[in-house]
């Protein structure tokens, strides 16, 4: 089964960080670039980050570059976002999700995992 | 960036009707618009790719069509399991992907 699990969401201090996780299982994950997304409480969605099938080029949302960091280890066939200096706007379920190149979309999506900012 | 905006942002219809959202693209963008669905609490769930191309295993009923900076999602014979939010998506200048705003379809 094609599958995509996040972990390592929580609460955390103003100021701190957290590093997310995307285990990925059921697909040749190092064919495939990833991505990651975030929905705040009772908003729409946002795209955060994303990284090339290799891990050589990534990109970030104005909101968050400087601040967190995309990686992935194919050999473990899992996603990480590093997220540091967080802020109460990052309060949101993170997301990662399967880009496929064939259709130009996000086919697989994780369940998400929250990440609550406190001050 | 290229900014989508969706209409309604909300929409009650009962089950059996007919329901079309519509998004619009601030910019060009082809056909690289996806739809995607989202219940409460769940991740979003891809429907239509490349504007009117169904995601295997989406029924029928759904539907896509545009192209340029205009594009409508059409849901047929409404049934209980579609009552969600809606997102389209821009893949046509990357980064970033860009989403509408959603529009929440409730009975």
């Amino acid at each position: 089964e094609v599958q995509l699990v996040e972990s390592g969401g929580g609460l955390a201090q103003a100021g701190g960080s957290l590093r997310l996780s995307c285990a990925a299982s059921g697909f040749s994950f190092s064919n495939f670039a990833m991505s990651w997304f975030r929905q705040a409480p009772g908003k729409g969605l946002e795209w955060v980050s994303e990284i090339s099938d290799s891990g050589d080029n990534t990109h970030y949302a104005d909101s968050v570059k400087g601040r967190f960091t995309i990686s992935r280890d194919n050999s473990k066939n899992t996603l990480y976002l590093q997220m540091n200096s967080l802020t109460d706007a990052d309060t949101a379920v993170y997301f990662c999700a399967k880009w496929y190149v064939r259709t130009d979309a996000f086919d697989i999506w994780g369940q998400g995992t929250k990440v609550t900012v406190s001050s | 960036d290229i900014q989508m905006t969706q209409s309604p942002s909300s929409l009650s219809a009962s089950v059996g009707d007919r329901v079309t959202i519509t998004c619009r693209a601030s910019q060009y963008i082809s056909r690289y618009l996806s739809w995607y669905q989202q219940k409460p609490g769940k991740a979003p769930k891809l429907l239509i790719f490349a504007a009117s191309s169904l995601q295997n295993g989406v029924p029928s009923r759904f539907s896509g069509s545009g192209s340029g900076t205009e594009f409508t999602l059409t849901i047929s014979n409404l049934q209980p399991e579609d009552f969600a939010t809606y997102y389209c998506q821009q893949n046509y200048i990357t980064p970033p992907h860009t989403f509408g705003q959603g529009t929440q379809l409730e009975i």
